[in-house]
């Protein structure tokens, strides 16, 4: 039972873009949401992260929606560099501090 | 400061054999846990500790795997009779408590069964 889907699977775009990846959680005992950005041979890193009790939160050129109403939380790159391109991930956490992952977006930006 | 380490990079093991794998934490953080991620897909958690004890290791995928961490501080991955089912990366994380929400990742150990 895989609790936190991710879509797509692989993103491309040109620099100057938007690029959003979505996800969707099943368990309502989820209370944080994280999204965590990994380069080849390097571990995951913590991009940006979310409560439920926000309904959208904003670092930068990075900004997480959250609607918790339909348990689905979406990244939002705006001014894609190529420099960001890398796998990411979201991700979700309860009351046992275990992370439950989607399965991640190749997100490409095109120079 | 030092971020978390992992020890071996890589390691290539026979069907059958032992391996043993380091993580460092980052220091004073007291939360360990450890992921395990296969190609393509995101972490799947194994287990976590809390200061010295395993406080949620339903994650392990049987008892081939253990884990230990016996002064609270560096914590080492064990497999037993290794599959090449279990080849991997096996990532460790670290947080300054239990509540604190961030876990910092190491870059992992690569680890390939013949």
């Amino acid at each position: 039972q895989q609790q936190v889907k991710q879509s797509p699977q692989s993103l491309i775009v040109q620099k100057g873009g938007i690029s959003i990846i979505n996800c969707a959680y099943e368990n309502t005992a989820f209370d944080y949401f994280p999204w965590y950005q990994q380069f080849p041979g390097k571990g995951p890193a913590l991009l940006i992260a979310i409560r439920p009790d926000v309904s959208e939160k904003k670092e930068g050129r990075f900004t997480i929606s959250f609607n918790k109403s339909a348990k689905q939380f979406s990244l939002h790159i705006m001014d894609s560099q190529p420099g960001d391109s890398a796998t990411y991930f979201c991700a979700a956490r309860g009351s046992n501090y275990k992370l439950t992952f989607g399965k991640g977006t190749l997100l490409t930006v095109n120079p | 400061g030092a971020g978390v380490s992992q020890t071996p990079s890589n390691k290539v093991t026979e069907k059958g054999k032992y391996v043993e794998l380091r993580c460092d934490p980052i220091s004073g953080h007291t939360a360990l846990y450890w992921y395990r991620q296969s190609l393509g897909q995101g972490p799947e958690f194994l287990i976590y500790f809390q200061g010295t004890g395993a406080a949620d290791d339903s994650g392990l995928p049987n008892d081939r795997f253990f884990a230990v961490r016996p002064e609270g501080s560096v914590s080492t991955l064990k497999i037993q009779r290794t599959e090449r089912g279990d080849s991997a990366v096996y990532l460790c994380a670290s947080s300054r408590t239990i509540n604190d929400n961030e876990q910092f990742f190491g870059p992992g150990t690569r680890l390939t069964v013949l």
